[in-house]
């Protein structure tokens, strides 16, 4: 079975910082990553994905993730943080054995404030 | 108009009551899914259907009951509703494929359960 931990559950940012959300994973088998944001009110768009290849990964909005397979991690970074990217992120994972076995298992999510 | 649509977008009902959550797509897509989310618990699997012929349990399916009317409907029922059932609701779907493939979310349906 796999699951997903993100670390901190709030992380607060000044505009213009950098910003650090972290996921580590446990899979069986090589698994399918993504990284998806709630807007407030809003339900959850997906912000980048990892499947095979380049184990850096970008995506919409500025974020781009890392897949660290030794460390099995898949954290999610943007250089400089806007008010607007305060949101609830959530990493989720996908085994990836088949098809027949799609379906995302999601962390806890991390509340990200954007101070001015 | 949104590709995964959510009725209602909020409801109230009382301890005891049927009520039933519904979801369409417009995508296509052959598999839909039902997720529950809770402050500080993300978001947790309740049913899944890979066809119309097709349904499965997640993780907590106990106290609900889906139906999949036809590829493009997908909706939730619970029974006997209580409190603990309060949550926020969402319906996704998927195309199939490897498990890479991205799943699409409704807005979401607001259940209160007094």
């Amino acid at each position: 079975a796999q699951s997903v931990t993100q670390l901190g559950s709030h992380v607060s940012v000044s505009e213009g910082a950098l910003v650090l959300l972290r996921c580590n994973y446990s899979s069986s088998v090589p698994p399918y990553l993504f990284w998806y944001v709630q807007y407030p009110n809003q339900g959850l768009q997906l912000l980048l994905k990892y499947t095979t290849g380049a184990t850096l990964v970008k995506g919409i909005n500025g974020f781009e993730a890392e897949f660290k397979k030794s460390e099995t991690s898949f954290h999610l970074t943007k250089p400089s943080a806007h008010m607007s990217d305060a949101a609830e992120y959530f990493c989720a994972v996908n085994p990836g054995s088949g098809g027949s076995n799609y379906k995302l298992t999601f962390g806890k999510g991390t509340l990200l404030t954007v101070n001015p | 108009d949104a590709d995964v649509t959510q009725t209602p977008r909020n409801r109230i009902t009382k301890t005891g009551k049927r009520i039933m959550l519904e979801c369409s797509q417009t995508k296509g897509h052959d598999r839909m899914y039902w997720y529950r989310q809770d402050p500080g618990l993300g978001l947790r699997l309740i049913y899944y259907s890979f066809d119309v012929k097709d349904i499965n349990k997640g993780e907590i399916s106990d106290g609900y009951s889906v139906s999949r009317q036809a590829q493009a409907k997908f909706s939730l029922s619970l029974e006997s509703a209580i409190p603990n059932q309060t949550a926020l609701y969402f319906c996704a779907t998927s195309d199939s494929g490897t498990g890479g493939t991205e799943a699409f979310f409704g807005q979401g349906t607001r259940l209160t359960v007094v």
